[in-house]
Order: structure tokens, then sequence, then C-alpha cells
């Protein structure tokens, strides 16, 4: 049973170029999140996700970034523009329930340098 | 709203050491609360965990109490080892859609 996948692992882009991550939840799992990890600073919500649907993207900047997760494949999450200040780690996490907190299970994430 | 505070890193010991690294924590409710680690080159994997006031979570020799009293889950081990150095990070969850809160996370590098 695979874990949660993200790719690509490393991504290099240029300034005002576009920033297309990656991620495939466990088997099973319809809830998505998106959180954002700043060098040497912890995790930061971005947006949540379940199928076709954005619960709450609260976290996420207003300019730029969108995400989705269709009915069927990956969820992806998309950064237009890009800036360096968007040079971060991604991660993506998925759940099976909505709060099941304690069952969140993470991908390896996607390192975006942004040159 | 909620936050997380852990002690600044980098944490360095040498093996056999006895580990503390500190979290508290500023929520509204009755948080459950969580200790994730990250390997080098890796994702988050959950550690330990307490849902309620004076539960203690345990794991891999890891332990953390969780008071109420004093807002506070501090990590510890009594004899940590080199496979240890990982990044540490104190997490809670509430009620709502947001599924965690994470603190800046702790490095512990741990010398042989």
């Amino acid at each position: 049973n695979a874990g949660v996948m993200q790719n690509p692992r490393h991504l290099v882009r240029r300034r005002g170029q576009e920033a297309r991550l990656r991620c495939s939840p466990m088997k099973g799992h319809s809830h998505v999140y998106w959180y954002r990890q700043l060098p040497e600073e912890g995790l930061k919500f971005m947006v949540y996700l379940q199928k076709e649907n954005i619960i709450d993207e609260s976290g996420m900047p207003k300019e730029r970034f969108s995400a989705e997760f269709p009915k069927e494949g990956p969820s992806i999450l998309r950064i237009q523009q890009v800036v360096r200040g968007d040079s971060a780690a991604y991660f993506c996490a998925s759940s099976l329930r909505q709060g099941e907190n304690e069952k969140l299970f993470f991908g390896s994430g996607t390192q975006l340098s942004v040159l | 709203g909620n936050s997380v505070t852990q002690m600044e890193g980098p944490v360095t010991l040498s093996e056999e050491a006895f580990l503390t690294i500190n979290c508290t924590y500023t929520a509204t409710g009755y948080p459950s609360l969580f200790w994730y680690v990250q390997y080098p080159g890796e994702g988050l994997q959950l550690l330990l965990k307490a849902t309620k006031a004076d539960d203690k979570g345990s794991n891999k020799g890891f332990e953390a109490t969780y008071r109420k009293e004093t807002t506070s889950f501090h990590l510890e081990k009594g004899s940590v080892q080199v496979s240890d150095s990982a990044v540490y990070f104190c997490a809670l969850s509430n009620t709502g859609r947001r599924a965690l809160t994470f603190g800046s996370g702790t490095r512990l590098q741990v010398q042989p």
C-alpha cells in the first residue's frame, strides 16, 4: 500500500514561470491537505480539499496560487509567475476522513527552488 | 487562534544523553497534541500523540505528557542515539478543517 506520493521531489523554476506540484494521496483517502515549509520554519497550512471541492483555502495566498483535487488523478498545487519568496518545501498530507488528525499521512515533499 | 511555540535549535547532544525539547501551546477548547519527526529528505512522521489532559504519549523511547495547567507538551527521551538526529515538530489540532498547527521545529543533532 503506497504512501502519499509527491512529485517531483525537486523543482527548479525561473522567476515568472509556473510551478505544478502533484500529490497522490494514500489509496482510499479522499481528504488532502497542502502545507508549505519555509526555510527554518514550521509547516504552514495552505489548503484543504476533498474530491472536486476546496473546503478551506484560508492559508493560501490570494494571488498566483491555486489548488485542485479532481475526481480522477492527483491533487495539483499550481503557482503562477513564481517569485523567489515561493522557494520552499511543499508537503501534501492525506486522511481517510475529515478530522482524523492522528491519522494524517505526509508525503516526502516537493522542494521548489526559484532562481 | 491556535499557536505552538517550541524551543529553538539546534540542540546538540552526545549519544546516550537525556533529551528535552520544550513545547507550549495556545488554543481554545481541548486540542489534541502531537510530536512529528522529520528525517533528512523525508516527510513528517507521527512520533506520538496525546488527546486529553494528563495523557502520556510514547513511542521509540520518546515520551510527552499533556499538561493542561501549563499548556505544555515537552518531548523527552532518556538516552538519545545518533539515529535520532532529525527535526522535531510539536503540533496541535482542534476542531475545524485546518488539521494541524505546527511549531517551527527543533533540530536535534546527536554526536557519537
